[in-house]
């Protein structure tokens, strides 16, 4: 399966600034999600980040607040804009493989806002 | 609407005893199903997953799972406990025509004391 490389692993930043967040895999995927888990939460999909083309948000979320880039099939950066201690969260990246569907998650960050 | 559910917060297990860790879904068409694990500080770890086939999945660390189409069930078992298994356990299902996303479920926090 995959292997994800995502940083930083945790951050603390200071309320009104931003900060990008990466995901590298080691193999071209086609699907790669971004989600969020707030604390004591599941886990809610923020976008797909579709390569070459704007990402797909969900519902609750938009691009001025989660801004997402994918430039190549392996890799693809997450901002959190404009940040707020409500968006202290778990982020993490997933992709998935193949015909038997196989969903791999990196580390994920762990953001603290203050 | 398509949803996973876990409905217990939490399952309390005494070593070498066997645990059931209970999910229902809904969705529509055939059901792509999985489970996950996550450790503190740590990111998601795959379990095992139904695509199709056998309904009792055998996966990781000696987990497995029944798929039960009648009762829209895919509950998580392991015969024998061990206390490092106490982790934060997820399913999750495949959103049908939704672009490949996951819908998770809440989470159940398994305990399992020596």
């Amino acid at each position: 399966s995959a292997v994800i490389s995502q940083k930083p692993s945790r951050d603390i930043c200071q309320r009104g600034t931003s900060l990008t967040i990466q995901c590298q895999v080691d193999s071209q995927v086609t699907m790669m999600f971004w989600y969020r888990q707030q604390p004591g939460q599941s886990l809610t999909l923020i976008a797909t980040a579709n390569q070459g083309s704007e990402a797909t948000y969900e519902s609750g979320f938009v691009i001025d607040k989660f801004p997402i880039s994918r430039p190549n099939l392996t890799f693809s950066t997450l901002t959190v804009s404009n940040m707020s201690p409500e968006d202290s969260s778990i982020y993490l990246c997933s992709v998935v493989e193949g015909p038997n569907y196989g969903y791999t998650f990196g580390s994920g960050t762990r953001l603290t806002v203050v | 609407a398509q949803s996973v559910a876990q409905p217990e917060d939490q399952v309390n297990v005494a070593e070498g005893n066997p645990l059931t860790v209970k999910c229902t879904y809904s969705v529509s068409g055939n059901p792509y199903l999985f489970w996950y694990v996550q450790y503190p500080n740590r990111g998601l770890q795959f379990l095992l997953k139904y695509i199709t086939g056998d309904n009792l999945v055998k996966g990781s660390y000696g987990f497995e799972a029944e798929f039960n189409k009648s009762q829209t069930s895919f509950h998580l078992k392991k015969p024998s406990a061990l206390v490092s298994d106490s982790a934060l356990y997820f399913c999750a299902v495949r959103a049908t025509n939704q672009g490949g996303k996951l819908i998770f479920g809440q989470g159940t926090e398994l305990s399992v004391k020596p």
